[in-house]
């Protein structure tokens, strides 16, 4: 169960357009449509902001998009605001009832 | 509304044990698998254990298995995580979260801090 590889950091200035990928295996990312986002603040516990690749729980701003191809999933923040400043996760269902979150990758507003 | 609360963190020594508590309200707690989450200081977060909503079923991360071991108790709402043979490591705040039918985690308790060291 190795983690799938996100990079550390992004950052991107208010109003443009950040995406964060998120590589795995044909194990996990690529075998499953059970990818999931999560924000976290510091201090704070993670919030589901994109579940089965690409979908949103009500009250996620649709700002929030996500996609896959192949074994690579991937996060895509539009109109970047200040308030997007935090730690952004992905997690994937990996088989026999295991699950694995990438590394994480911290997102600057400049 | 939906509320999870752990409870049950402290400082412990190395090769010592401790039970974390989730405590689940707002929902139906039996109707839903739930999961253990870790994010240790300076690192990522970490799935560690899984549950069946009926409790018929478990899975451990393999840094955890054999070590830690998740139950739940559905008349009392009650979801733990024993944790045993501790090591430095596992210093890290312990979250409790919701599986939704969609094998994603829709609501997280605030976490439970541990601490393991001499």
């Amino acid at each position: 169960q190795s983690a799938p590889t996100q990079p550390p950091s992004a950052s991107g200035s208010p109003g443009q357009s950040v995406t964060i990928s998120c590589t795995g295996t044909s194990s996990d990312i690529g075998a499953y449509h059970y990818v999931s986002w999560f924000q976290q603040y510091t201090g704070k516990a993670p919030k589901l902001l994109i579940y089965d690749v690409s979908k949103r729980p009500s009250g996620v701003p649709d700002r929030f998009s996500g996609s896959k191809s192949g074994n690579t999933a991937s996060l895509t923040v539009s109109g970047l605001q200040a308030e997007d400043e935090a730690d952004y996760y992905c997690y994937s269902y990996a088989g026999s009832r295991s699950w694995v979150f990438g590394g994480g990758t911290k997102l600057t507003v400049l | 509304q939906v509320q999870l609360v752990e409870s049950g963190g402290g400082v412990v020594q190395p090769g010592g044990s401790l039970r974390l508590s989730c405590a689940a309200s707002g929902f139906t707690f039996n109707a839903y698998n739930m999961h253990w989450v870790r994010l240790a200081p300076g690192k990522g977060l970490e799935w560690l254990a899984f549950i069946w909503s009926t409790g018929g079923a478990e899975e451990h991360a393999d840094s955890v298995k054999g070590r830690f071991t998740i139950s739940r108790d559905n008349s009392k709402n009650m979801l733990f995580l024993e944790m045993t043979s501790l090591r430095p490591e596992d210093t890290a705040l312990y979250y409790c979260a919701r599986d939704d039918t969609h094998y994603a985690l829709d609501h997280w308790g605030q976490g439970t801090l541990v601490t393991v060291s001499s």
